[in-house]
């Protein structure tokens, strides 16, 4: 599976959306990017996954570069409860290999 | 999520006692994992699953051993352990190699 760059840490005020990046310039065309996120020590919990088209779900939209190089996470009235690490994950679905969760990014949304 | 249990939340053991956490899921799902967090860093795979008779070693898999009892249970045995052995454990579930839904995690500390 192809690896993952994201950013240590991003800070969001209270109610403005979040954007948040990844790079995948190596990604295959048979994989998906995924994204997870970890609030303090808890479980990862799933957000979203795309694969070439741009998804939206209640909780995040994930956008998708036309090369899908690149994607953004975007979390569009971020709360403090949103407070947590994001991880970028590229793998291809149904198949089992290394589901990689790198560092991730710290979101710090601040009142 | 409610539906992946783990036990126990929380263990402090000795260095060389056999150790045993044990994961049910409720969600019907086939697959199950067992990963490892460090301080600021992302999950490793320890083992996972696809079925009852298909187990399989992940990235870090030495020191530990896994019985998959029955679908919903998954459990992740310490023979022997050792101090660096002290992280954040968590199990996982999915349905083939869709989202994987996490449990809250044991924390175990080795003396």
């Amino acid at each position: 599976d192809a690896k993952t760059t994201q950013p240590p840490s991003m800070d969001c005020a209270e109610g403005r959306a979040a954007n948040l990046p990844c790079n995948h310039s190596t990604i295959s065309g048979n994989e998906y990017v995924y994204w997870y996120r970890q609030i303090h020590s808890q479980g990862p919990q799933y957000i979203i996954h795309g694969l070439k088209n741009n998804e939206t779900n209640e909780m995040a939209s994930l956008i998708i570069t036309e090369d899908r190089k690149s994607s953004t996470l975007i979390l569009p009235h971020a709360t403090l409860r949103d407070t947590a690490v994001y991880y970028c994950i590229v793998r291809v679905a149904r198949n089992f290999n290394k589901f990689y969760f790198g560092s991730g990014t710290k979101l710090n949304v601040k009142p | 999520d409610a539906d992946v249990t783990q036990t126990p939340r929380n263990r402090i053991t000795k260095t060389g006692k056999r150790i045993m956490l044990e994961c049910s899921q409720t969600k019907g799902h086939d697959r199950m994992y067992w990963y490892r967090q460090d301080p600021g860093l992302g999950l490793r795979l320890i083992y996972y699953s696809f079925d009852v008779k298909d187990i399989n070693k992940g990235e870090i898999s030495d020191g530990y051993s896994v019985s998959r009892q029955a679908q919903a249970k998954f459990s992740l045995s310490l023979e022997s352990a050792i101090p660096n052995q002290t992280a954040l454990y968590f199990c996982a579930t999915s349905w083939s190699g869709d989202e994987q839904f996490f449990g809250p995690g044991t924390r175990l500390t080795v003396l």
